[in-house]
This record gives C-alpha cells, structure tokens and sequence, in this order.
C-alpha cells in the first residue's frame, strides 16, 4: 500500500521562474495538506483541500502561490516568480476522512525540497 | 493565535539513557494530539497520537506520551534511546474547530552510541 508520494525531491529553480510540486495522496484518501517548513523552524500549515475544491487557504501567501486538487491526477502546489525566501522544504500529508472529525490522522509524504538560487 | 511549544531544540544523550521531550500547546478547547518523528533524509512519521480516553498513550518503537490536560502538555517519553532514535522530533496539535496541524518548533535528538 504506497504512501503519500512526491515528486520531485529536489528542485533548483532560479529567482523569477516557476516551481510546481505534485502530491499523491495515499489510496483511498480524498483530503490532502501542504505544509511548508523553512530552515530551522516547524512546518507551518499552508492550504487544505478537497477533490476539486479548497476548504482552508489560511496559510498561504497572498501572492503567487496557488494549490489545486483536481478530480483526477495529483495536487499541485505552485509558485510562481520565486525568490530565494521560497526556499524551503514542503511537505504534504492526506487523511482518509473529513478533517471536521474528531478521529483522523494525517499521514506525509516525504517532501520536496526547493532550493531557489 | 494557537500555538504549539516544544521546550528543547536539541538534546544529546547517550544510548540507555531515558528521554522527555516537552510539548505545551495553548487553550483553544478541544484537542487531537500527536507526536511525528523524522529520521535523517527520511519524511515524517507518526509516533503515537492522542484523541480521547487513557491519557497515557503507547507509540511505536517504545514511545509513550502523557496528556496533561491541566497543563496543556503533552510529553513524549523513552525509557531507554537507542542509536537509532537519533532524529528530529515533532509535536503537532489539531484543534477540533480546525482542519490543520499546528506543529511545535521540532526538538532535534542525538543520541550517542
């Protein structure tokens, strides 16, 4: 039963140019969380979403970041023009069920990490 | 804001000794809690996880945590590390009016051999 998948590990980009991080979530798991963890610190949560819809965008940058979850295919998170302050590492998790719930878990993928020169 | 604390960001140790790690985490009601473990060049794992009932929670690979609802707490524990838990320890809170995980700074564990 694969985990939550990733992909790429690594990404170079240089400032200005566009990174996009694709997330599989584990079988059977509709919910998926990005997260991001700078340097030295914890991962801070950034964007939750459902199948074709956001639910909490609250973490997320006001500008160039955006994160989809369409009906088929992998979640994409996506920045554009980054700076070097994007470097980080970014992680996503899903849950097998409505995070309203009061019993779920949240089960990572082994992130990407991106390196803006 | 809701906010998780982990007291440590580093500690070193040596193998059989036992481990505490702290974790502290606001009032805000009603919590989920769970202690995630990253391995060198490896994703986060969870440990253990506490949702209602025994307030001593058992993990894998020996861990347990106590929730103290008194004092908001929730400390994970090993009576005797090995090498091999040397690792990046996360705490992590969700909150039931929310959807996310509220993570604590990490605490960063060496364990000596």
């Amino acid at each position: 039963n694969a985990g939550v998948m990733q992909n790429p590990r690594h990404l170079v980009r240089r400032r200005g140019q566009e990174a996009r991080l694709r997330c599989s979530p584990m079988k059977g798991h509709s919910h998926v969380y990005w997260y991001r963890q700078l340097p030295e610190e914890g991962l801070k949560f950034m964007v939750y979403l459902q199948k074709e819809n956001i639910i909490d965008e609250s973490g997320m940058p006001k500008e160039r970041f955006s994160a989809e979850f369409p009906k088929e295919g992998p979640s994409i998170l996506r920045i554009q023009q980054v700076v070097r302050g994007d470097s980080a590492a970014y992680f996503c998790a899903s849950s097998p069920s409505p995070a309203g719930g009061s019993i779920y878990t949240q089960y990572f993928g082994p992130g990407t990490r991106l390196t803006v020169l | 804001a809701q906010s998780v604390s982990q007291h440590n960001h580093h500690v070193i140790l040596s193998e059989a000794a036992s481990l505490e790690l702290g974790c502290n985490y606001s009032y805000g009601g009603t919590v989920n809690l769970f202690w995630y473990v990253q391995y060198p060049g490896q994703h986060l794992q969870l440990l253990l996880k506490y949702f209602s009932g025994d307030p001593l929670v058992k993990g894998i690979k020996g861990f347990e945590a106590e929730f103290i609802k008194s004092k908001f707490s929730f400390n994970l524990r090993k009576p005797s590390v090995q090498w091999s838990d040397t690792a990046e320890y996360f705490c992590a809170v969700k909150w039931a009016a929310g959807n996310k995980l509220t993570f604590g700074g990490g605490t960063r564990v060496l364990v000596k051999p």
